[in-house]
């Protein structure tokens, strides 16, 4: 079946340069997560979708980070002015509802970035 | 400041026995946990979760444990069949936001 999909699957980008990731959620979800996992660290909460409700920011390490989601499905992460702390695997989640207590979060593959 | 700790990088376990991976939180505001495994180049997929309402909770092989005096998870796997080897990453939600909070993840090797 139809998973969580990112893209592209490695980003190779010179510093200063923006990029955008792409995750498309698995269909009917409306929660959706981004994550950022920078070597030897966890998964550090980025940004949060649900609905059509406006997005939980409050994890977005600057404001060279923005996120948008269109039409309640896809989504695009953009970094402006790549700085090379900036590289790491990011990842994102989606899942049917945010705090049920049989909640599951799906996670694409992830986009591994390398700012040079 | 990291909320979850697992603060074991890596564990060794030989086939059969059981595999103990503990995970411990700072926040007494989080009140839903869980387990995710990760493979090599693949994202993390669910294992397992645990309201704060429970103390144990059992899936099969998989079993975490909730104490929350002592602010610790376990999960415990057994018995532990290679395929299990994997990074396990535990994550806690608290019941007033959004946000899931990740460990560094243990590297779990079940040898044949």
């Amino acid at each position: 079946g139809a998973g969580v999909s990112q893209s592209p699957s490695n980003k190779v980008t010179e510093k200063g340069k923006d990029v955008e990731l792409r995750c498309d959620p698995i269909s009917g979800h409306t929660a959706l997560y981004w994550y950022r996992q920078s070597l030897g660290q966890g998964l550090e909460f980025l940004i949060y979708f649900q609905g059509n409700s406006a997005p939980d920011k409050s994890g977005l390490p600057s404001d060279r980070f923005s996120a948008e989601r269109t039409g309640g499905s896809v989504s695009t992460l953009t970094i402006q002015r790549t700085q090379q702390e900036d590289s790491a695997v990011y990842l994102c989640a989606s899942s049917l509802a945010p705090r049920l207590a049989a909640n599951e979060q799906f996670f694409g593959p992830g986009t591994r970035l390398t700012v040079l | 400041d990291q909320q979850v700790k697992q603060n074991s990088p890596s564990l060794s376990v030989q086939e059969g026995r059981i595999s103990i991976l503990n995970c411990d939180y700072t926040n007494s505001m989080f009140d839903y946990f869980l387990w995710y495994k990760k493979y090599p180049a693949e994202g993390p997929t669910f294992l397992i979760s645990i309201s704060s309402i429970k103390d144990k909770n059992e899936d099969g092989r998989f079993t975490v444990f909730l104490n929350k005096s002592a602010k610790h998870l376990s999960l415990h796997i057994v018995p532990s069949q290679p395929g299990d080897s994997a990074v396990y990453f535990c994550a806690a939600n608290p019941n007033t936001g959004n946000q899931f909070y990740f460990g560094t993840g243990t590297s779990l090797t079940v040898i044949p």
